[in-house]
């Protein structure tokens, strides 16, 4: 039973426009949510977090939302970057970490 | 450099040949984990430990061992790897059990024939 549910394997934004990545939970309980992003050949590193007490969190160019009643997270990327080429896996932590099952993001110039 | 290290980083074995992968961190993390990773299915926790001689069941713990016998150590066993293991490995510590933020290794692509 997947508790956290990335629908869109991928997704493929030019240079410069806004990216959006979703998610979506199931379990009511989980109290803070993480976004990890991941090259190829490395190990996922963090990225950005959020509380449940929370709606929104920003940090330069990323910004999370938290939509509690829908029990739903965004990922919002401006201006995305070729840099930002990489698989983005939400998270979800209540006594521990719950992935969902990751997003390509690819960014053309 | 903090950072967490495993290896090897790639390994082709056979059904059967037992085999461990390492992991080490340096940041004197209390709580370290491993996950494998396969298509579709995101990251899915084998085995976690909350501190040194304290490990214990994560969702996909079938076919694995695990040990923590030094604080900075976890290595992953599989005493009698399947092809069913095939897989791309990470290892990850945190600070304690309820930090939410955890560090990564560079991960190990297992292929089991």
């Amino acid at each position: 039973d997947q508790q956290v549910k990335q629908n869109s394997p991928s997704l493929s934004v030019q240079e410069g426009r806004i990216s959006i990545l979703n998610c979506d939970y199931t379990n009511s309980m989980f109290d803070y949510f993480l976004w990890y992003k991941k090259y190829p050949a490395e190990g996922p590193t963090f990225l950005i977090s959020i509380s449940s007490i929370k709606d929104k969190n920003e940090d330069g160019r990323f910004t999370v939302f938290l939509n509690k009643s829908a029990k739903h997270l965004s990922l919002h990327i401006v201006p995305s970057q070729p840099g930002d080429s990489a698989v983005y896996f939400c998270a979800a932590y209540y006594d521990k970490l719950i992935f969902g099952t990751g997003t390509r993001l690819q960014v053309f110039p | 450099e903090a950072q967490v290290t495993q290896n090897p980083r790639y390994l082709i074995t056979v059904t059967g040949k037992k085999l461990t992968v390492t992991c080490s961190q340096n940041m004197n993390h209390e709580y370290m984990s491993w996950y494998r990773q396969d298509p579709g299915l995101g990251l899915r926790q084998i085995y976690y430990s909350m501190n040194v001689e304290v490990t214990d069941k994560g969702d996909v713990p079938e076919g694995y061992k695990v040990s923590r016998k030094e604080k900075r150590n976890f290595p992953l066993i599989l005493e009698s790897p399947s092809p069913n293991q095939t897989s791309l490995y990470f290892c990850a510590s945190s600070l304690f059990s309820g930090s939410y933020e955890q560090y990564f290794g560079p991960g190990t692509r297992l292929t089991v024939t």
